[in-house]
């Protein structure tokens, strides 16, 4: 069975430009999750979908930071315009429905901003 | 709020010891109990889980009880080997999402 898959799995970029990270979720799970991973903060969820639809962006840090679900299928997570503190692992999972599910991780995306 | 705390790591043991890795969590509700490994890497991954009060979640030979009374859900290995090298998070359900702890670096000596 495929997985949550990401990409790209890294990406180095410099300051102020456009990132977008993509997920494909585990086909038939309704519920889509974007985290991020730093050694300072640990594990941070950003935002969360059910149904292509999302219901918490309170994590989100800044206007910079947006998400899209556009189909069942896909989901991005779009940084414009990246700073070097945006540098981080940000991993997407997905689960058949929110709560008591576990979470399936995709292997992440190592983002570097210079 | 709902929260899940976890020994800090790191935690260095010789292959073949036993391991204790401890978790306890808000007791908001009737929450579900995870553990999930994360390898280097790679993304977190479901090692283990608990649903109700005494459950024992199990796998790869790791054990944890879901204690109601003192609010605990501890991961435990009677023999640890050096491929059981990880970051170890508890977490618990709320609503449509997991609260995870801060991780547990677990480091094995061969």
């Amino acid at each position: 069975d495929a997985g949550v898959i990401q990409s790209p799995r890294h990406e180095v970029t410099e300051m102020g430009q456009e990132v977008t990270l993509r997920c494909k979720p585990i086909s038939g799970h309704n519920s889509l999750f974007w985290y991020r991973q730093t050694m300072m903060r640990g594990l941070e969820l950003l935002i969360y979908f059910n149904n292509n639809v999302p219901i918490d962006d309170s994590g989100m840090p800044e206007d910079r930071f947006s998400a899209k679900m556009p189909n069942a299928s896909f989901s991005t997570l779009k940084i414009q315009p990246s700073e070097p503190r945006d540098s981080a692992v940000y991993f997407c999972a997905s689960s058949p429905t929110g709560g008591r599910q576990p979470q399936h991780f995709g292997d992440g995306t190592r983002l570097s901003i210079l | 709020g709902d929260s899940v705390t976890q020994m800090e790591g790191p935690v260095t043991l010789s292959e073949e010891a036993f391991l204790t890795i401890n978790c306890t969590y808000t007791a908001t509700g009737y929450p579900s109990l995870f553990w999930y490994v994360q390898y280097p890497g790679e993304g977190l991954q479901l090692l283990l889980k608990a649903t109700k009060a005494d459950d024992k979640g199990s796998n790869k030979g790791f054990e944890a009880t879901y204690r109601k009374e003192t609010t605990s859900f501890h991961l435990e290995k009677g023999s640890v080997q050096v491929s059981d090298s990880a970051v170890y998070f508890c977490a618990r359900d709320r609503d449509d999402k997991i609260i995870f702890g801060k991780g547990t670096r677990l480091h094995i000596l061969p």
